[in-house]
């Protein structure tokens, strides 16, 4: 079946450490995202990318890091410059953003700074 | 900017009750606006949509109506049941725009 896959589905990370999370999509869509999720609160968009090989930065981009080096693929790494990343990590996708298509989304990534 | 405002939660009701969330949006053109729907420990899915002013979304017994007077889409359920306790976002996409702007989410606790 098509759609987003996000691995692992819990990680821990130690003080210092840097973390890549993983987000794949074989739904042939342009678009991908990342966005982080607070408790109780709403998404915040952390980066996102409308084509192979180019990505901008969202609301919350410092600390995180991505790269696009294939259609399907948009991992995340939380760096130790990142203050305070325990949160919740959701990783979307969309066919064409002209499209005005809602967006897919992967199960998340729950992090936890130990 | 673009942004999305709904009701603060959580909301508490019986099963058999009656939905509504409020979501009010600030744009410019003529957005995209959604409700999606995140159960617990998982990712957001697509609940319904509207493309365009007057248009109705539905999709299991949810309704929401693209009110672009009052810049309104409020979510509406008839009836409730606890399999409906989730987290609803209301969300915008404007014309031309890359990302899908959220409001904050409303938890809704449904009691049997």
């Amino acid at each position: 079946d098509g759609g987003i896959t996000q691995s692992p589905k819990y990680l821990f990370r130690k003080e210092g450490q840097n973390v890549t999370l993983s987000c794949e999509q074989n739904l042939n869509h342009d678009a991908m995202y990342w966005y982080r999720q607070d408790p109780g609160q709403g998404l915040r968009l952390i980066y996102y990318s409308q084509i192979v090989n180019d990505f901008q930065k969202g609301d919350i981009a410092e600390g995180y890091s991505v790269s696009r080096e294939k259609k399907e693929s948009f991992p995340l790494t939380v760096t130790s410059a990142q203050k305070n990343p325990t949160a919740f990590y959701l990783c979307a996708s969309s066919p064409n953003t002209r499209l005005m298509a809602e967006a897919f989304f992967g199960q998340g990534t729950r992090l936890t700074v130990v | 900017g673009d942004s999305v405002t709904q009701m603060e939660g959580p909301v508490t009701l019986s099963e058999e009750a009656f939905l509504t969330i409020n979501c009010t949006y600030t744009a410019t053109g003529y957005p995209s606006l959604f409700w999606y729907v995140q159960y617990p420990g998982e990712g957001l899915q697509l609940l319904l949509k509207a493309t365009k002013a007057d248009d109705k979304g539905s999709n299991k017994g949810f309704e929401a109506t693209y009110r672009k007077e009052t810049t309104s889409f409020h979510l509406e359920k008839g009836s409730v049941q606890v399999s409906d306790s989730a987290v609803y976002f209301c969300a915008l996409l404007n014309t031309g725009g890359f990302k899908t702007i959220f409001g904050a989410g409303t938890r809704l606790f449904v009691k049997a």
